[in-house]
This record gives structure tokens, C-alpha cells and sequence, in this order.
């Protein structure tokens, strides 16, 4: 079975800085997918960012990154140049079969001007 | 393209009753997904439709079904509602590749009182 962590319930930054949100997976699959989801007040879920296990290197959107450490089953996100609008419940989620998501606990983050 | 529609957007329904819930995933796409999200819970993946077929089922109860249309339009009903089954229920839709992308709707914020 698959299992997502996010160990992090919540997190601040100030406006302008960086941010890492923190997320730790298991699976038995070789063959998967892991995404950031944003979840603003709204509760529209977002894709933020998508990493296939594959690819060796780390995806990048903009202002987000991630940092993909497949032998640690690793995958966190950072967030540079904060700003307000990046406010809202950052999930992790691992996709192995078909299009089933397996979400973590969610990280609340807060951005401070 | 128009997005992915939840209809309606809000439910108040009584313990014992049955609801129905709708979704319209994004034009082209013959995959939906169903998640019901609860602060104790977070965010749990029901079942996956795709063509018309039902392609991978969570863990909840037989009271939890859905069902797929010619036109990928997806309904998902619970029966005998109970004060549990309050939540956020979110509809995903995506292409008929596995384990791309999901786009998510806003979801039916259903109340069971």
C-alpha cells in the first residue's frame, strides 16, 4: 500500500522569503507519480508541481521546486519569493495506480507581509 | 476549455436520507474520481470511473456508489446517510493516459444533520 507523510501541520513565511514544505512517501511501485496540490480558503485543488519517479531531475514551476530524493522516498517542496496569494493547505500525493491519488495530512502555510 | 463542474455546491440532508452527486469532468476526459475530505480523515480516494467502467474503489462502505455516463459525466450516491458522511466530496477528472494529472472541481460540501 501507499502512504504519504507531510510532517509539517503547519508552516509560516515571511512575504519575499523561502519556504520548504516537507513530504516522505513509501510505495513498493517503481513506476509512479508524486504532485503537489495547493488548497486555497476557495477548496479549489490546484496542481502546483509533478514529479515522475523516473526522471532524475528535480521539476521546477516558476517559483516552485521540488527536491526528489528517490532512495530517501523524499519529495519537498520549496517555495521561493513568497507572497500572499501562495497562502492555503499544501498537500503532497503519490499516484501508482491508475488515477488513484493517495494524499498526505496537508501542510497549512501561512505567508506573513 | 471549461472546467471540471460539481453540482450542486452545497447539501443539507438528514441522517437516514440519500443524496446524489454530480460531476462533469473537463471535455475529452473519461476519467473521474471521487475523494471525500474531512478534517479527521483528510483527503480519501473513493472510486475511479473510466469509460463507464468502475477502475479502481477505495475503502469505504457498499452505502457509497457511483456510476459513469456515455458522456463521462460521473454521479456518486451514498444511502442511508450518517453524521459521518458530512464532507467536502471532490470530483477529479483526467485524460485517458494513467496517472497524469488530475483536475479537480470545487466540490459538494454535503452536511448530514
Amino acid at each position: 500500500a501507499q502512504t504519504v507523510t507531510q510532517s509539517q501541520p503547519e508552516m509560516s513565511v515571511q512575504e519575499a522569503e523561502t519556504v520548504t514544505l516537507s513530504c516522505t512517501y513509501d510505495t513498493s511501485e517503481s513506476d509512479y507519480y508524486l504532485f503537489w496540490y495547493k488548497q486555497p480558503p476557495s477548496r479549489q485543488m490546484i496542481l502546483v508541481i509533478r514529479q515522475e519517479a523516473y526522471k532524475q531531475q528535480n521539476a521546477t514551476e516558476n517559483r516552485f521546486s521540488v527536491n526528489f530524493q528517490k532512495a530517501a522516498k523524499s519529495f519537498s517542496l520549496k517555495i521561493s519569493d513568497s507572497q500572499l496569494g501562495d497562502a492555503a493547505m499544501y498537500f503532497c500525493a503519490s499516484n501508482a495506480y491508475g488515477n488513484k491519488l493517495v494524499f498526505g495530512a496537508g501542510t497549512i502555510l501561512r505567508v506573513k507581509s | 476549455k471549461a472546467g471540471v463542474t460539481q453540482t450542486p455546491r452545497y447539501l443539507i440532508k438528514t441522517r437516514g436520507q440519500q443524496v446524489t452527486l454530480s460531476c462533469s469532468p473537463i471535455s475529452g476526459h473519461r476519467s473521474v474520481s471521487w475523494y471525500q475530505q474531512t478534517p479527521g480523515q483528510g483527503l480519501q480516494f473513493l472510486f475511479e470511473y473510466f469509460s463507464e467502467t468502475q477502475r479502481n474503489k477505495g475503502n469505504f462502505p457498499g452505502r457509497f456508489s457511483g456510476r459513469q455516463f456515455s458522456n463521462s459525466r460521473s454521479e456518486m450516491n451514498v444511502s442511508t446517510l450518517e453524521l459521518g458522511d458530512s464532507a467536502l466530496y471532490l470530483c477529479a477528472s483526467s485524460d485517458d493516459q494513467e496517472r497524469t494529472e488530475a483536475f479537480f472541481g470545487q466540490g459538494t460540501r454535503l452536511t448530514v444533520v
